[in-house]
């Protein structure tokens, strides 16, 4: 969804760098998630954020944390980068419609090699 | 904990025939059901989702169906076409929308 992007797309790093993956939305929506996708696996809950001054850990927050610079963005760190964080990860938004469902919207996602 | 899986990871169809993909869930508090689709290279895509207090709900060549006795859901396909092949994952969430567990994926194989 072009609403949603992610930059990079594709990044390659070594073991113990420090990267920033970001996540940029122009749905306006008030929560963003982080998730890593693992081949064979569904999708893991990182982070996620329902407002600017709302952060909350996920399934597998070790070693990722996050920023929400603003409604519009939300910011993945890697503080120092291992090779079983290589992964494809996925940025979201969502809404909550009037009838109290939510459908959740997902960039192209990065591609994240860690050597 | 929670878990979302399918039965099959691959399945293979006839274009024009119809698809069943098929998901399992453990936590009977989860009051919201989601399938999405996953076309090579990009990220998920929302095609129909359910409330518990439903038994199905239909939508453009997509019905889902929720079972909630057996804790199973499926996503089904009329007519599949070519541009249906893809991965696609159930997920699941509680009533506060708090968090989503994904499945693993079926990967759906259109043969022309």
């Amino acid at each position: 969804d072009a609403d949603v992007t992610q930059t990079p797309r594709n990044r390659i790093t070594k073991t113990g760098k420090r990267i920033m993956l970001e996540c940029s939305q122009t749905k306006g929506h008030d929560r963003m998630y982080w998730y890593r996708q693992d081949p064979g696996l569904g999708l893991r809950l990182i982070y996620y954020s329902f407002d600017v001054k709302d952060i909350n850990k996920g399934e597998i927050s070790d070693g990722y944390s996050v920023s929400r610079q603003a409604q519009a963005k939300f910011s993945l760190s890697l503080e120092s980068a291992i090779p079983n964080q290589t992964a494809l990860y996925f940025c979201a938004t969502s809404d909550l419609r009037g009838e109290g469902q939510e459908t959740q919207y997902f960039g192209p996602g990065t591609r994240l090699l860690v050597l | 904990g929670e878990s979302v899986g399918l039965h099959l990871p691959t399945l293979s169809v006839q274009e024009g025939d119809n698809s069943i993909i098929n998901c399992a869930y453990s936590n009977s508090a989860s009051d919201y059901f989601i399938w999405y689709k996953q076309e090579s290279g990009k990220g998920p895509q929302f095609i129909i989702d359910i409330r518990s207090n439903m038994d199905k709900r239909q939508g453009q060549r997509v019905t889902v169906l929720l079972n909630k006795t057996v804790k199973h859901l499926s996503l089904q396909i009329a007519a599949t076409q070519p541009g249906d092949s893809a991965v696609y994952f159930c997920a699941e969430s509680d009533f506060n929308f708090n968090k989503f567990y994904f499945g693993s994926g079926t990967k759906l194989n259109v043969k022309p």
